[in-house]
């Protein structure tokens, strides 16, 4: 039973556009979702966070957006550059216990 | 070192045989968690630890895996009677206090390979 999901394996956007990477989740009892972003042969990086009582947050050239009532959040990323090529892993714990990941979207920015 | 160190990087090992895995989490990092990747997976949570004792191992998939934690520091991951289904990336992350209120700083993983 896969809680959290990433329908889109795989994504390319043009260097300077947005890139808009989504997540649906079923758990109803998760509260706190993370970005993580992966390059070959390195561990996840963390990328940026939100807890369910905001639905938006904003960190530099990255926003995570929660529709709570959808049961889904995405990753927007305003505007693309070549190093943001990588592997996201959307994750959602409940109540800070153990993260449940997705299965990833590979992001390929395009010079 | 700053960031959450993992040893060996990579390992090689033979079914049926014995397994160790090590990490180093960022000093002062109280809580530990091991999670394993398999390809085009995203990471699947097997044990996390607060301090030396281990708050939930519900991840850990038999009685062949076990994790250590005795100072509550380093980590150090078993797997007995490997099996070729055992072959993933095990990552350790650390994180300050737990989840709740930091996120997790994750290693470069150990890339397990049974053959």
């Amino acid at each position: 039973d896969q809680q959290v999901k990433q329908n889109s394996p795989s994504l390319s956007v043009q260097e300077g556009r947005i890139s808009i990477l989504n997540c649906d989740y079923t758990n109803s009892m998760f509260d706190y979702f993370l970005w993580y972003k992966k390059y070959p042969a390195e561990g996840p990086t963390f990328l940026i966070s939100i807890s369910s009582i905001k639905d938006k947050n904003e960190d530099g050239r990255f926003t995570v957006f929660l529709n709570k009532s959808a049961k889904h959040l995405s990753l927007h990323i305003v505007p693309s550059q070549p190093g943001d090529s990588a592997v996201y892993f959307c994750a959602a714990s409940p109540k800070g216990e153990k993260l449940t990941f997705g299965t990833g979207t590979r992001l390929t920015i395009i010079p | 070192g700053a960031g959450v160190s993992q040893t060996p990087s990579n390992k090689v090992t033979e079914k049926g045989k014995y397994v160790e895995l090590r990490c180093d989490p960022i000093s002062g990092h109280t809580a530990l968690y091991w999670y394993r990747q398999s390809l085009g997976q995203g990471p699947e949570f097997l044990i996390y630890f607060q301090g030396t004792g281990a708050a939930d191992d519900s991840g850990l998939p038999n009685d062949r895996f076990f994790a250590v934690r005795p100072e509550g520091s380093v980590s150090t991951l078993k797997i007995q009677r490997t099996e070729r289904g055992d072959s993933a990336v095990y990552l350790c992350a650390s994180s300050l206090i737990g989840l709740s209120n930091s996120p997790l700083h994750f290693g470069n993983g150990t890339r397990l390979t049974v053959t």
